[in-house]
């Protein structure tokens, strides 16, 4: 089955510099990864997502990056604010009605100020 | 973003007793939902893939006749722990894919399961 790595699995920066999370994934027919934040005690929430037909998203502070070949992917949040202190989870899937997905160890975003 | 609720967010129960928690898609029909476990400081881990009007399918390792799952409609799914003991206090979690063949998967609120 597959097997997502996650790191780091802590990452404290400076409000305002940017964070940078990794994953790797094992099956190449995966085709779906999304992310997720997570606040303690509370539902993740989707905050992007890419499918492997395209290398690279962007939704305003984060984007995502993706690397079929080499099969990993990133997580990019520039400009950092206390609220994005969280855990964060990757997740890769091979998409489908009924394929689950396969979630990273997650990492513990703290920013300071 | 697609609804999905989870009742009761939190439950306190004694051991040897079964516990039911619910998932509900509230705006849109989900065929598939999945059930997962959260343990403190760890990962979602996936316990089971509900399929509406079918049997769920179960991870390795995860006991299928003691975390029973029903999903006997397109807006619900349920899981019931039985015969809870302390070891089975976590965070359970669920979520619903939007659409049949979308990817986009959403997560209810989770229930707190602590059993004393």
């Amino acid at each position: 089955g597959e097997n997502v790595e996650q790191h780091p699995s802590t990452l404290s920066v400076q409000e305002g510099d940017s964070a940078v999370i990794k994953c790797t994934y094992s099956d190449s027919a995966s085709n779906y990864f999304p992310w997720y934040k997570q606040e303690l005690g509370k539902r993740p929430q989707l905050i992007i997502d890419i499918r492997s037909n395209v290398g690279e998203k962007k939704d305003q502070r984060i984007a995502v990056t993706l690397n079929k070949t080499a099969k990993h992917f990133s997580l990019h949040i520039t400009e950092t604010q206390p609220e994005d202190s969280a855990v964060y989870f990757c997740a890769a899937s091979l998409g489908g009605t009924a394929s689950k997905l396969t979630f990273g160890t997650g990492t513990r975003l703290q920013v300071t100020l | 973003g697609a609804v999905v609720s989870q009742h009761p967010s939190w439950v306190i129960c004694k051991s040897g007793t079964s516990v039911k928690i619910e998932c509900r898609s509230l705006d849109f029909q989900a065929t598939t939902m999945f059930w997962y476990r959260q343990f403190p400081k760890q990962s979602l881990m996936l316990m089971a893939t509900s399929n509406e009007g079918s049997k769920a399918t179960y991870e390795q390792g995860v006991e299928k006749d003691k975390f029973l799952i029903n999903h006997a409609s397109l807006t619900l799914s349920t899981l019931t722990v039985t015969s809870a003991h302390p070891e089975d206090s976590s965070f359970y979690i669920c979520s619903a894919r939007v659409g049949h063949s979308g990817n986009t998967i959403y997560f209810g609120e989770g229930s707190w399961l602590t059993v004393v």
